[in-house]
Order: structure tokens, then sequence, then C-alpha cells
């Protein structure tokens, strides 16, 4: 069964900081990986995601790596800004399912 | 635009009954989902649709109904028999599994409480 881990479940960064999230996930057999992003009391904003072929994508201050041999993915933020302050989920998409199987997210503050 | 829209956007059950929570997308998306969130949890996939009027169980389908009468249209029905309602919902819909490299698209949730 496919677990999804995310460390650290909090995380209180100075402005300016880079930073990296972690994912980690226990069956290597997925499609893709996909970051979101998630205000208090929103839905989620699909941030990047990662062919399951592919090693990393960019968006902007925003690069994601992935190692599906390791069964790792990282989410590295550039310059952190407060308005990066937000939950960070991390989800697999099976070859064998229909579903994306999440993390439980990290929290992220960015201080001024 | 072009979204999903979940409504309403707080939503309180009484005792043994039945409520529905609304989810329109106007992505023309074939695939729709139904995901529930706990506090301090990732997401749990409650039903998904591939494909209008069929649908299957997720994980924790037990208490809950849907309807996928219209392509665009996912109404999750949450039932009595669901005894611990109070969570966080959220829809989504994507084009499909045969479009693995297209993310999934979210509502902004409807927050369910019970009086």
């Amino acid at each position: 069964k496919q677990e999804v881990t995310q460390i650290p479940a909090a995380l209180s960064v100075p402005e300016g900081e880079n930073l990296v999230l972690n994912c980690s996930f226990t069956d290597s057999a997925i499609y893709n990986l996909q970051w979101f992003r998630q205000d208090p009391g929103k839905g989620l904003t699909s941030l990047l995601l990662i062919q399951s072929s592919q090693r990393e994508q960019t968006s902007g201050r925003l690069n994601a790596s992935l190692d599906k041999s390791s069964g790792r993915s990282t989410l590295y933020i550039a310059a952190s800004q407060p308005g990066d302050s937000a939950t960070y989920l991390c989800a697999v998409w099976m070859d064998s399912s229909y579903k994306l199987i999440f993390g439980s997210g990290t929290r992220l503050l960015v201080r001024p | 635009d072009g979204g999903i829209t979940q409504s309403p956007k707080y939503l309180f059950r009484k005792e043994g009954q039945n409520v529905t929570l609304s989810c329109e997308q106007n992505l023309n998306h074939d695939a729709m989902y139904w995901y529930r969130q706990d506090p301090g949890q990732g997401l749990r996939l409650i039903y998904y649709s591939q494909i209008v009027n069929d649908f299957q169980k997720g994980d924790i389908a037990e208490g809950y109904s849907v309807s996928r009468e219209k392509k665009e249209s996912f109404p999750l029905t949450v039932t009595s028999a669901q005894k611990n309602p109070t969570a966080f919902y959220l829809c989504a819909s994507s084009m499909g599994q045969r479009y693995s490299n297209q993310p999934q698209h979210f509502g902004d949730g409807t927050r369910l409480s019970i009086l």
C-alpha cells in the first residue's frame, strides 16, 4: 500500500531564505508526482507536476525534483517571501489506480 | 474563467439528516473526484468518476453517495450513516487518466459541521 510522508510537518523561516520541503513515498510504481499549495480554508492549487520519466520541473522560484528509485521528491523554494506562507502537499498518482495519494503536508510560515 | 464551483461554503448538519454538497465544473473535464480533509491531514478519496453515469468508491466511501448525471456536475450526499462527517470537503476534476501529465484542479471546498 502506497504511503506518502512529508517532513517537516511545519517550518518557520525568515524572509529571503532558500528552503527545501521533503516528500517520500513507499511504492515507486507511480505515473507522476504533484506538488500543491493550500491557503487556509481554501482548495488546492497545482504548483508542479513531475512525470515518472522526469527528474525535475521548474516554475519561477520553485523547483521540484523526483528520485523515483529512492522514493523521494523535494520542493525547493528560492528567496522565500511572506506570500509563500501556506501548506504544501505532495501527492503521487499510481500506475495501477485512478487516484492521487496525498501526504499530510508541510505548513510553511515565512516571517517578514 | 474556467474552474470548479463548490457550494455552499459552510454547511451544518443535524442528527439523522442527509445533506448534499454541490460541485460544478466548466473545464470540460471527464474525471471528477471528492476528497475529505481532516485537520492537519492530507486528503482522502471518497468517490471518483471517470465518465458520466459511472463512479467508483474511493478509500472512505461508507456513509457517502454520489451521482454523475451530467459531465459538469458531481454532487456528494453525506448520509446519516456517516457518523463523523465534520470535515473539509474538496471537489476536484481532471482531464482523465489518459492525460497523466495534467494536474487535478480543485474547488474552494465546503466545510461541514454537526449541529
